[in-house]
């Protein structure tokens, strides 16, 4: 089993629409929990991050954590074109700063 | 914010040559920086943690000798890929660890160097 699972897509939604992002971990310790955006030939780029059970709201971005059943997730409300790209959710073990990446959703937002 | 920059972001070199990467850390000091490295299509995987002043740690299966990273100050590490083959060939990218606005630490990347060994 992966430490940190993501359906790898492609997730096709119409401009406007909701983008639902998911993404499961294994470690029942972990502590922290990100999402990064990266497009194409680019680095990560750091959308949000969530620390503790519920949901966390930036704009048109809301994180959503549940350590009890060990996934977080991302929703994209009015989800533009320049959204499309490959979105990486991210989780911290207890110790240190390294991160441990899932494989990655690929986003298309059809205009 | 944080900023980390990463240097060169191309880099075409014949196999058997050497490559240094360069990471900064422009505005915060940063006692670790990790390195990753991505394939195509593939998500990014952890080489190594490098640590300030002392020797870096590497994941499992990656070879440290081919590998070597260097953080000698709080601003700048290091990785050097020696005797670059083409399965070397791939998408390097830094990160850095800073205290963001709520307190919490937090990564931030390069903008990646991207190596190709004919």
């Amino acid at each position: 089993q992966k430490e940190v699972e993501q359906n790898s897509g492609p997730l096709s939604v119409p401009e406007g629409a909701i983008a639902s992002l998911n993404c499961t971990y294994s470690d029942r310790g972990s502590q922290s929990f990100f999402w990064y955006r990266q497009y194409s030939g680019k680095s990560p780029e750091l959308i949000m991050s969530i620390y503790s059970n519920g949901d966390k709201e930036d704009g048109r971005f809301t994180a959503q954590l549940n350590k009890a059943s060990q996934y977080v997730s991302l929703l994209i409300r009015d989800s533009q074109p320049s959204d499309s790209a490959t979105y990486l959710c991210a989780v911290r073990r207890k110790a240190g700063n390294m991160l441990t990446f899932g494989g990655g959703t690929r986003l298309m937002v059809k205009p | 914010g944080a900023v980390v920059s990463q240097h060169p972001s191309w880099v075409i070199c014949k196999s058997g040559t050497s490559v240094k990467i360069e990471c900064r850390s422009l505005d915060f000091q940063a006692t670790t920086m990790f390195w990753y490295r991505q394939f195509p299509k593939q998500s990014l995987m952890l080489m190594a943690t490098s640590n300030e002043g002392s020797k870096a740690t590497y994941e499992q299966g990656v070879e440290k000798d081919k590998f070597l990273i260097n953080h000698a100050s709080l601003t700048l590490s290091t990785l050097t890929v020696t005797s670059a083959h083409p399965e070397d060939s791939s998408f390097y990218i830094c990160s850095a660890g800073n205290r963001g606005s709520s307190g919490a630490n937090v990564l931030t990347f390069g903008a990646g160097s991207r190596l190709t060994v004919l």
